[in-house]
């Protein structure tokens, strides 16, 4: 069956990057388009962006254009997310997630255990 | 953006209990509402894509309805795992949104 997993917890200080890994199983990794969602302590769910493994191409929202980059290493199955110039409210839980197939683009069939964030000095 | 807002923000109820969650949007999204279930700690669970479709594995107590601005999520009948938060989310376009969830507690 289709697996997500995550890279483990962070700690960083204000300022720096982070790099969050999302290893694929299961399934044809590059057919499937990669979100990343992140959810903040008690709160809700926030759209970050995605890429399409497969060209390589990217969408970001708008929130985060210029402080995230998502890629994506076919030859490991393998999506990243790095976030930089982080902040205090960047502490977040961040999650990938696999969308389904083209009637069902931006559906978030299939999801990572999810990576702690935190932002700390 | 479109803005998702579910309601309510919280609800409780007992085991057994029909249960109905409303999420509407800022402008139409035709059926492209997806409704997730997650439980403390765990990631989210897709439930009903389209509006209305069933996730495979998913109990059909679940049952998702609606289209354009106003769509409702309901449990037929509550059960003990049940107990959760609800959220809706939008895939008509990027940015793609969620609602703000509902919390179902036990009563």
């Amino acid at each position: 069956q289709v697996q997500l997993v995550q890279s483990g917890a962070e700690v960083k200080k204000p300022g720096s990057s982070v790099k969050v890994s999302c290893k694929a199983s299961g399934d044809t990794f590059s057919r499937y388009i990669i979100s990343w969602v992140r959810q903040a302590p008690g709160q809700g769910f926030e759209w970050m962006g995605r890429i399409i493994p497969i060209f390589g191409t990217t969408n970001y929202a708008q929130n985060f254009q210029g402080r995230v980059t998502i890629t994506a290493d076919e030859s490991t199955s393998t999506a990243y997310m790095e976030l930089s110039s982080l902040r205090s409210d960047d502490t977040a839980i961040y999650y990938c997630a696999r969308e389904g197939e083209t009637a069902a683009a931006g559906t978030f069939v299939y999801w990572g255990q999810g990576t702690l964030v935190t932002g700390s000095s | 953006d479109i803005q998702m807002t579910q309601s309510p923000s919280s609800l409780s109820a007992s085991a057994g209990d029909r249960v109905t969650i409303t999420c509407r949007a800022s402008q139409s999204i035709s059926s492209y509402l997806n409704w997730y279930q997650q439980k403390s700690g765990r990631a989210p669970k897709l439930l009903i894509y389209a509006a209305s479709s069933l996730q495979s594995g998913v109990p059909s107590r679940f049952t998702g309805s609606g289209s354009g601005t106003e769509f409702t999520l309901t449990i037929s009948s509550l059960q003990p795992e049940d107990f959760a938060t609800y959220y809706c989310q939008q895939s008509y376009s990027t940015p793609f949104t969620f609602g703000g969830g509902t919390k179902v507690e036990i009563k």
